[in-house]
């Protein structure tokens, strides 16, 4: 899998919009980009996955570059509750493709009230 | 309910035993991870399964063995070989849709304690 860089901590006002910065340079034609999150002591949390398209779910929106060596996580209107240490993996998506799903150190974000 | 169970929540030995952490999963997914983490740090895999009776190194598979001999099965085994257990485990199982693998989801881990 390819080695993703994320900043180690960031800031962001409640009701603002959080955007967290991913780094995949090296990142495969048949690789997708995951987004977790994981809340203090618990299990992470998924949030999103793409491709190379924009996507957006309920929780947040995923935006790759056209080169696909970066992407952003945007979380529209972050809450106190989305303070958290948050991941992004890249991974082979297709069948048979599948290995180990592996974790960086991730980025904490922290709402400010 | 479906989803990802992992017990006990907290768990205490004393060194040189090995202990085995459950994780059981009622999603029917085909793939299951382990994973450690410990204070201030990211998650780090063990071992994963793709299949059942099938598995594979992860990046600190040293002092550990699992077995995967049912689908909704993937036990953890801590040996006495391990030299740092203390840490917090967590298994998490995924599956595919078509040709993409789905999310994984993460049981709510297992805080083990050696003394």
């Amino acid at each position: 899998d390819a080695k993703t860089t994320q900043p180690t901590s960031m800031d962001c006002a409640e009701g603002r919009a959080a955007n967290l910065p991913c780094n995949h340079s090296t990142i495969s034609g048949n690789e997708y980009v995951y987004w977790y999150r994981q809340i203090h002591s618990q299990g992470p949390q998924y949030i999103i996955h793409g491709l190379k398209n924009n996507e957006t779910n309920e929780m947040a929106s995923l935006i790759i570059t056209e080169d696909r060596k970066s992407s952003t996580l945007i979380l529209p209107h972050a809450t106190l509750r989305d303070t958290a240490v948050y991941y992004c993996i890249v991974r082979v998506g297709a069948r048979g493709g599948a290995d180990g799903l592996t974790f960086g150190k991730g980025t904490h974000l922290i709402i400010q009230p | 309910d479906g989803g990802i169970t992992q017990s006990p929540k907290y768990l205490f030995r004393k060194e040189g035993q090995n202990v085995t952490l459950s994780c059981e999963q009622n999603l029917n997914h085909d793939a299951m991870y382990w994973y450690r983490q410990d204070p201030g740090q990211g998650l780090r895999l063990i071992y994963y399964s793709q299949i059942v009776n099938d598995f594979q190194k992860g990046d600190i598979a040293e002092g550990y063995s699992v077995s995967r001999e049912k689908k909704e099965s993937f036990p953890l085994t801590v040996t006495s070989a391990q030299k740092n257990p203390t840490a917090f485990y967590l298994c998490a199982s995924s599956t595919e849709q078509g040709a993409v693998i789905t999310e994984a989801f993460f049981g709510q881990g297992t805080r083990l304690t050696v003394v």
